[in-house]
């Protein structure tokens, strides 16, 4: 079974510009998640998605943040403009159901460096 | 969630059993106590999960006293692929997130 796969695995961009994060979950989860850290920080949640549907969006921190899963597999995180302060990993994670604490399968992250 | 507070970072050497205890003293009735594990460069790594005694499998031991206050992650013999850092979370999953704290960071050296 393959895992969660996050594209790209570094991103590098400059103040201002965009960048789009994509998380594709695996196969089959409804389930899919997207956190991050920070410099500094504990991981943090962002939002959840239930298929295509926002389930919980409470941790995106502001509307420069788009989370999309058109057709409820892959899902995509875009940062516009982005800020020197969205530096970090940005985690993407998936599960068969919801709630279950030992049931998420985490991806390697994609490391965003905004200079 | 219920608080948890655990070390920030232990030293180790190979070989050696690391425990890495948890403090949850408002763990709720409903709460199991879950343990993640991540390796520099990945992402977090259900590794055990209990909610009462003790609970083992092939990474880890996990061992919960009657109150449920407290927890302990034990690895046994461990290897320089074990530095990691480790999280404790307790919930009862109603939240459908995980929220996490600093972890401990393990270092085990040669």
């Amino acid at each position: 079974e393959a895992g969660v796969t996050q594209f790209p695995s570094h991103s590098v961009i400059e103040k201002g510009q965009t960048v789009t994060l994509r998380c594709d979950p695996i196969s089959g989860h409804d389930n899919l998640y997207w956190y991050r850290r920070v410099m500094g920080k504990e991981i943090k949640f962002l939002l959840h998605f239930v298929k295509e549907s926002k389930q919980d969006e409470s941790g995106m921190p502001n509307n420069r943040f788009l989370a999309e899963r058109t057709g409820g597999t892959y899902s995509t995180l875009k940062v516009q403009p982005a800020e020197l302060e969205d530096s970090g990993v940005y985690f993407c994670a998936s599960s068969q159901v919801s709630g279950a604490l030992d049931g998420y399968t985490f991806g390697s992250g994609t490391r965003l460096t905004v200079v | 969630l219920a608080k948890t507070t655990q070390p920030i970072s232990m030293d180790s050497y190979e070989g050696q059993e690391v425990n890495i205890t948890c403090s949850h003293n408002n763990i709720a009735t409903n709460d199991y106590i879950t343990w993640y594990q991540q390796f520099p460069s990945q992402g977090p790594r259900f590794i055990i999960q209990g909610y009462k005694t003790k609970v083992t499998n092939e990474v880890a031991s996990l061992f919960i006293p009657a109150d449920r206050k407290s927890s302990t992650l034990s690895l046994p013999r461990v290897s320089l692929s074990d530095t990691a850092v480790y999280y404790c979370l307790v919930g009862d999953g109603g939240y459908n997130k995980l929220i996490f704290g600093a972890g401990t960071r393990l270092a085990v050296h040669p």
